[in-house]
């Protein structure tokens, strides 16, 4: 199974808005709508950011939001903030019953 | 609250099999509804799913570590174990143990591998 393909970096300033896309096939992305997105600052473990495409687990700031369209999903954050530079991954359940990662994308907050 | 943490040497010598363990506390691992996984991440790299295992025992692995991998459950001592065999300086990661239902809902601190003589 191939990674889902995220662009390597986005850059935004503060209280600027940025999206990052997901994209995967017809056996992952395009067929589930178990997409999640995961944050993960330099040194500590990936946390949830979204799940089900475009459900905030409970405590994740609403600045957050996810979507889907075909066969790419989307993260986006509004009202960047310092403390949103990170790296974040996307993730799709497979028609292989298997998880697949995206690639990856690094936030800079300008 | 429910918290993972992994265990295992973090030097392990080429063609060897590694070996960890998630310990699961506050909860059970015989609570229905979540998979429990192992996910590692080579260094400066991204995130590669390993596997999963519920706590009946079914399991499923990424088909690129498929003939390498197993993981299993001790219900009893609530912790699920990875093994890989032959392992070589590719597998050098920080391997971490998640739980799974609606996303990786949950993770442990994660436990650097290193492979090497």
């Amino acid at each position: 199974q191939s990674a889902l393909t995220q662009p390597p970096s986005v850059s935004g300033s503060p209280g600027q808005s940025v999206t990052i896309s997901c994209t995967g096939t017809s056996s992952d992305v395009g067929s589930y709508n178990r997409v999640s997105w995961y944050q993960q600052p330099p040194g500590t473990a990936p946390k949830l950011m979204i799940y089900e495409v475009s459900n905030r687990p409970s405590g994740v700031p609403d600045r957050f939001s996810g979507s889907k369209s075909g066969n790419t999903a989307s993260l986006t954050i509004s009202g960047l903030q310092a403390e949103d530079e990170a790296d974040y991954y996307c993730s799709s359940y497979t028609s292989s019953s298997t998880y697949v990662f995206g690639t990856g994308t690094k936030v800079t907050v300008l | 609250q429910v918290q993972l943490q992994e265990s295992g040497p973090g030097l392990v010598k080429p063609s060897q099999t590694l070996s960890l363990t998630c310990t699961v506390s506050g909860g059970s691992i015989s609570s229905g509804g979540y998979y429990w996984s192992w996910i590692r991440q080579h260094p400066g790299k991204g995130l590669e799913w390993i596997g999963y295992i519920y706590y009946s025992g079914s399991t499923y692995y990424n088909p690129s570590l498929k003939s390498r991998v197993t993981i299993s459950v001790d219900t009893s001592k609530n912790q699920f174990s990875l093994k890989l065999s032959s392992v070589t300086a590719a597998d050098t990661a920080v391997y971490y143990c998640a739980r799974a239902q609606r996303g990786f809902d949950l993770w442990g601190r994660g436990t650097l591998v290193t492979v090497s003589s």
